[in-house]
């Protein structure tokens, strides 16, 4: 299936703290997208990326950057943590070979932390 | 932002009884699909219907959509203890990037 990493894996951070995660393809995809997922509101769209440097904001970026400057990585900043953004982080991928766009390929997930 | 509406919220059952998910949305799609996540793991596409499909089979699973109720429906036959997951429906919208949204999702328990 789809070769999508994260790092960290896992990560404790302080209040205010910058923090980037970074999440990275292997299978030349178009899209990529970052996505939390908090118990009651299963997973929304922070930023997306639709080819390189080119990305745009999902429903909920506040507090969030992104850069994408090769196919292969895109990067999500946290510009100064807060504990609101205390969530698990997906990253998804989609738009490769014959399969359709709208199909996304998950990587294993980011747990984030904010004290 | 429109979001599919998983029911029940959570469905526990034996091993080998079927079980049925409902997804309801509020706007016009181009496709709906279905993922599973296994505890603390990321999701897993399972299957895509485009909206001018009624119905779409692939293994164990049936899923169904009805456009004109804005609903679908996803069944799993001769259910498993390792289908035990959360399953989430996803409407894809027509736009500049293949828009999905995802809804809350159903946690399936299937009890050996």
């Amino acid at each position: 299936d789809a070769g999508i990493t994260q790092s960290p894996r896992h990560k404790v951070t302080e209040t205010g703290t910058p923090v980037t995660l970074r999440c990275h393809q292997t299978e030349n995809h178009r899209y990529m997208y970052w996505y939390r997922q908090d118990p009651g509101h299963g997973l929304r769209l922070i930023h997306y990326s639709y080819g390189v440097k080119d990305t745009d904001k999902g429903e909920v970026s506040d507090g969030y950057s992104v850069s994408r400057s090769k196919t292969e990585d895109f990067l999500l900043t946290l510009e100064s943590a807060t504990s609101s953004q205390t969530s698990v982080y997906f990253c998804a991928i989609s738009g490769g070979g014959d399969r359709s766009s709208y199909e996304q390929y998950f990587g294993p997930g980011t747990r984030l932390t904010v004290t | 932002s429109q979001q599919g509406e998983e029911d029940p919220q959570a469905l526990s059952i034996q091993e080998g009884e079927n079980a049925t998910m409902n997804c309801s949305y509020k706007t016009s799609i181009n496709n709906l699909q279905w993922y599973r996540q296994n505890s603390g793991r990321g999701l897993v596409h399972l299957i895509l219907i485009r909206s001018n499909e009624r119905e779409k089979h692939s293994g164990r699973l049936r899923v169904t959509l009805d456009t004109s109720k804005k609903s679908s429906s996803l069944l799993i036959t001769a259910s498993r203890a390792a289908d035990t997951a959360s399953y989430f429906c996803a409407t894809g919208e027509s736009g500049g990037y293949q828009k999905v949204t995802f809804g809350t999702g159903t946690k399936l328990q299937v009890i050996p």
